[in-house]
């Protein structure tokens, strides 16, 4: 089945040591999205993939960066992560095509836990 | 700038009786609805979407969903709950301008008591 991936499901850091996480998709969707959610809270989204081009929200911490390599990867990096980064992370896809709206496809997440 | 209120963090319904999550969305745009499923240590899951065509959306898992322009709201429903559907729920809206990036209400939490 289609579907969008992300490992680990669980990742645990140390504070101020850098960490990435993945998604892969093989959905072949332009859009790619990652989204902190933390407990009890709804996703906030922190950046997306529009094919190659990249685009941050307005809030998102420099601390969080993004690499997009190929229409299947995309990759979120917390360059020194501190205990409010402590969160579940989703990527999303979807194919944003122009004159129609698609939904967006979630991945399991990544639960990050920052000792 | 679009929004999103779900009525309710907590909602408790029995075993049976009917699901009513309640959602009001604000737009300067026409909107793109979603109710989305999210279970415990997993990602969200799509159970049905407004994309201007008919009012009434039905999804899975026996959800549907009503459009109501008038009243700003897209309410989910479902007749009898079943103890498989305890999760959160969220609404989100978007429109086709730019990433159609979602925008989230701040979720329900829906318990079913046996």
């Amino acid at each position: 089945d289609a579907m969008v991936i992300q490992n680990p499901r669980y990742q645990v850091t140390q504070f101020g040591k850098p960490v990435t996480l993945s998604c892969s998709q093989t959905l072949n969707h332009n859009v790619m999205y990652w989204y902190q959610q933390k407990s009890s809270q709804a996703p906030k989204l922190l950046f997306h993939y529009y094919d190659k081009d990249f685009n941050n929200e307005a809030d998102t911490p420099d601390n969080f960066q993004s690499r997009r390599p190929n229409t299947s990867f995309c990759f979120l990096d917390i360059r020194s992560p501190g205990l409010g980064d402590a969160a579940m992370y989703l990527c999303a896809t979807s194919r944003a095509l122009a004159g129609s709206m698609d939904e967006q496809f979630f991945g399991p997440g990544t639960r990050l836990t920052v000792l | 700038a679009q929004s999103v209120t779900q009525l309710g963090s907590h909602v408790s319904v029995s075993e049976g009786a009917l699901v009513l999550l309640r959602c009001n969305y604000s737009s300067s745009v026409p909107p793109y609805l979603f109710w989305y499923v999210q279970y415990p240590n997993q990602g969200l899951q799509l159970l049905l979407k407004y994309t201007s065509a008919a009012t009434l959306v039905k999804g899975i898992n026996g959800f549907e969903a009503e459009f109501k322009k008038s009243e700003t709201s897209f309410h989910l429903t479902k007749p009898s709950a079943h103890m498989s559907d305890a999760a959160e729920y969220f609404c989100a809206v978007s429109d086709l301008r730019g990433a159609q990036k979602l925008v989230f209400g701040q979720g329900t939490r829906l318990t079913i008591n046996p």
